[in-house]
């Protein structure tokens, strides 16, 4: 059983195009998040869910549009793809954000290459 | 400016030996949390370790120990025995509510360890 799993893995698409990505945790953990991981590494926070509400939001650029139907799920829609969209975007949960201890579970990452 | 400092891109170990990667850190805050995560080359981010500010004494997990000195806000991890499979991209990263939010990890840049058979 994945603990957090995102699909899809990878995600090849034409500049321009509208894509999404889903994630869905089964830890029963009430924070989601997505973060974006660029070429040189870099992991940046893009958006924070909490109980389905909108914690964090990165200035990301509004063709990021995230969605959480319900504290299982947060999936993240891009619009107008760019090539400077082409990432790794994980999706990750915690069960205590607001703790100390705010160990995040990362999914496997969805590797995004805008052409 | 930058919260997390990871100053070592690239760092190499031989087999059985110990080696220490380097973390230091910023925040007014009096209350954070400072973890270390592990991506190996299959993409994956694993959790290795935890160290508040307020405990008292070093984090250890198995092979792994954090090397925490408050004072110089350093949060070293030290990977005791290194192993093959220990060669991957290792991240520090802190809760700090300083920076508007306890809900965010801010990530360092990273430090890629080899180590060597």
């Amino acid at each position: 059983d994945t603990a957090v799993s995102q699909t899809p893995k990878y995600l090849v698409t034409q500049m321009g195009n509208d894509k999404s990505i889903k994630c869905e945790q089964n830890l029963g953990h009430d924070t989601m998040y997505w973060y974006k991981q660029d070429s040189k590494k870099f992991l940046k926070i893009m958006f924070s869910y909490n109980n389905k509400e909108l914690i964090i939001n990165e200035t990301v650029p509004n063709r990021f549009s995230p969605k959480s139907p319900d504290k299982a799920h947060l999936n993240l829609h891009i619009n107008s793809l760019e090539l400077g969209d082409s990432a790794v975007y994980f999706c990750a949960s915690s069960q205590d954000p607001q703790g100390r201890a705010n160990v995040l579970t990362f999914g496997a990452g969805s590797r995004l290459t805008v052409l | 400016a930058q919260k997390i400092t990871q100053t070592q891109p690239g760092m190499f170990v031989q087999e059985k030996e110990a080696v220490t990667l380097d973390c230091t850190y910023d925040t007014s805050d009096p209350s954070y949390g400072l973890f270390w995560y592990k991506q190996p080359s299959s993409g994956e981010m694993i959790f290795l370790i935890y160290q508040g500010s307020y405990d008292q004494q070093n984090a250890t997990e198995g092979r792994y120990s954090l090397n925490f000195q408050k004072a110089r806000k350093s949060a070293n991890l030290v990977i005791s025995a290194s192993q093959l499979g220990d060669s991957a991209m290792y991240f520090c990263a802190m809760r700090d509510p300083s920076g508007g939010s306890n809900y965010k990890l801010t990530f360092g840049k990273g430090t890629l360890l080899t180590v060597n058979p």
